[in-house]
C-alpha cells in the first residue's frame, strides 16, 4: 500500500511569491494534518482537515491556508513568502479526526530566497 | 510554538549499547508517540502509548507512558548502526487533534 505522498519534494521560491504544496493521504485515511519543521526543531502543527473541514489551526499567520478535497487529498498554500518560511513541510494522515497515530510523508523542502 | 522538553539533545554510543531518552511536558497528554526521522525523510512512527503507566515494546524498542501523564521514555536495546537518526517524542492532549513535538534526540552509533 502506498504511504502518504507529497509533491513536490523540493521547491525554491522568491520572497513575496506564492506556493502550493500537495498531499495524498494513505488510502482509507480521512484526516490530513500539515506541519512545518524548521532545521534543528521538531515539527510544528499548522492545520488539520477532516471531511473537507478545518478542524484545527496552529499559531501561523493568515498567509497560510489549506483545503481538503473530496478524495481526502489536501493542499497547503502560503502567500507572500518570507525567508523564514524556508522549512520542511510535512503532511500526516490519520484514520479519523481524533486519531493520534499520524503517518507522515517524506515532506516538501521549501527554500525561500 | 509549544514544544516538549526532550533529552538528551544528542547521544554518541557504541554499537551494542543500550540507549535511553525521555520527554517531559508541563501539560497532561492522553497519548504519547515516538517517531524516528532520517535525513531528508519524514518522521516514521515507532510506538504509540495510550494509557498512563503503559509499557509497550516494538522489537528492541520499549517505551513507557509516565504515571503523571506528563512524561514518556524510550529505550533502545543492543543498538545497531541503522538506529542512527533523530528520535522525536510527540504528545496529544485530550480533545485536541494536534501533536506537540519535542526538539529531538540525535543518536549516533559507532560500529
Amino acid at each position: 500500500d502506498a504511504g502518504v505522498t507529497q509533491s513536490p519534494t523540493h521547491l525554491i521560491k522568491t520572497r513575496g511569491q506564492h506556493v502550493t504544496l500537495r498531499c495524498s493521504p494513505i488510502s482509507g485515511h480521512k484526516s490530513v494534518s500539515w506541519y512545518q519543521q524548521v532545521l534543528g526543531q521538531g515539527p510544528q502543527f499548522i492545520f488539520q482537515y477532516y471531511e473537507k473541514e478545518e478542524r484545527g489551526r496552529g499559531n501561523f499567520p493568515d498567509r497560510f491556508s489549506a483545503r481538503q478535497f473530496p478524495n481526502y487529498s489536501s493542499e497547503l498554500n502560503v502567500n507572500a513568502l518570507l525567508l523564514g518560511d524556508s522549512a520542511l513541510y510535512l503532511c500526516a494522515s490519520s484514520l479519523w479526526e481524533g486519531a493520534a497515530e499520524a503517518f507522515f510523508g517524506q515532506g516538501t523542502r521549501l527554500t525561500v530566497v | 510554538g509549544q514544544q516538549l522538553n526532550q533529552s538528551p539533545q544528542s547521544m554518541f554510543i557504541q554499537e551494542g549499547e543500550d540507549v535511553s531518552m525521555n520527554c517531559t511536558s508541563s501539560s497532561i497528554f492522553n497519548t504519547w508517540l515516538w517517531y524516528k526521522q532520517d535525513p531528508g525523510e519524514g518522521p516514521v512512527l515507532l510506538i504509540a502509548l495510550y494509557k498512563a503507566g503503559e509499557l509497550t515494546s516494538n522489537g528492541r524498542l520499549t517505551a513507557q507512558f509516565g504515571i503523571t501523564r506528563k512524561d514518556s521514555f524510550l529505550n533502545i536495546s543492543a543498538s545497531i548502526p541503522s538506529d542512527v537518526g533523530i528520535y522525536f517524542c510527540a504528545g496529544q492532549e485530550g480533545g485536541s487533534e494536534k501533536l506537540v513535538f519535542g526538539k529531538g534526540t540525535k543518536l549516533t552509533v559507532n560500529p
